[in-house]
């Protein structure tokens, strides 16, 4: 079935050792999105790649970086991984003017 | 800008009972709604989404959801609840692009 996956689905890093959090999509959707969730909360966008183009929100810090390498991938990256960037992010894709398809998620444990 | 309510964190219903979760929206030009149901340590899925078509949608698993331009809502409903619909319920909205807004999401749980 075409999906969008993450891997790990489940990541535990260390204080300050930099992170990265994988996607890909079977869906060939030129939109794909990370999304920061905490508990009891809702997600919040990070940025976006339409096609090649890199989009980021105001208020994502600048220890939050992502990699579109090709259509099928998208990386997240977390330079620098502070207590409060605990949480569970979610990858999700889409073409243009249709519904967000997400993935499982990945949870991320800061020790 | 954009933004939604959600009213009620959360909801409690006996099984077999009609659900109602209620969505409110602020958009100063026509929006696209959803309504995304999360289960434990899962993703986001996609119950039903309002694209300016017909004002009462159906979606997956028996769910519906009404547009009211008049009360800016798009409130979530099904007849009969079952066990497997606890979970958490998300409203999002859509102006520019596909960027979602979402609200703070409620949690829905079903009594025996």
């Amino acid at each position: 079935d075409a999906m969008v996956i993450q891997n790990p689905r489940y990541q535990v890093t260390q204080f300050g050792k930099p992170v990265t959090l994988s996607c890909s999509q079977t869906l060939n959707h030129n939109v794909m999105y990370w999304y920061q969730q905490k508990s009891s909360q809702a997600p919040k966008l990070l940025f976006h790649y339409y096609d090649k183009d890199f989009n980021n929100e105001a208020d994502t810090p600048d220890n939050f970086q992502s990699r579109r390498p090709n259509t099928s991938f998208c990386f997240l990256d977390i330079r620098s991984p502070g207590l409060g960037d605990a949480a569970m992010y979610l990858c999700a894709t889409s073409r243009a003017n249709q519904p967000q398809h997400f993935g499982d998620g990945t949870r991320l444990s800061i020790l | 800008a954009q933004s939604v309510t959600q009213l009620g964190s959360h909801v409690s219903v006996s099984e077999g009972a009609l659900v109602l979760l209620r969505c409110n929206y602020s958009s100063s030009v026509p929006p696209y709604l959803f309504w995304y149901v999360q289960y434990p340590n899962q993703g986001l899925q996609l119950l039903l989404k309002y694209t300016s078509a017909a004002t009462l949608v159906k979606g997956i698993n028996g769910f519906e959801a009404e547009f009211k331009k008049s009360e800016t809502s798009f409130h979530l409903t099904k007849p009969s609840a079952h066990m497997s619909d606890a979970a958490e319920y998300f409203c999002a909205v859509s102006v520019w692009g596909n960027k979602l807004v979402f609200g703070a999401g409620t949690i829905l749980r079903v009594k025996s």
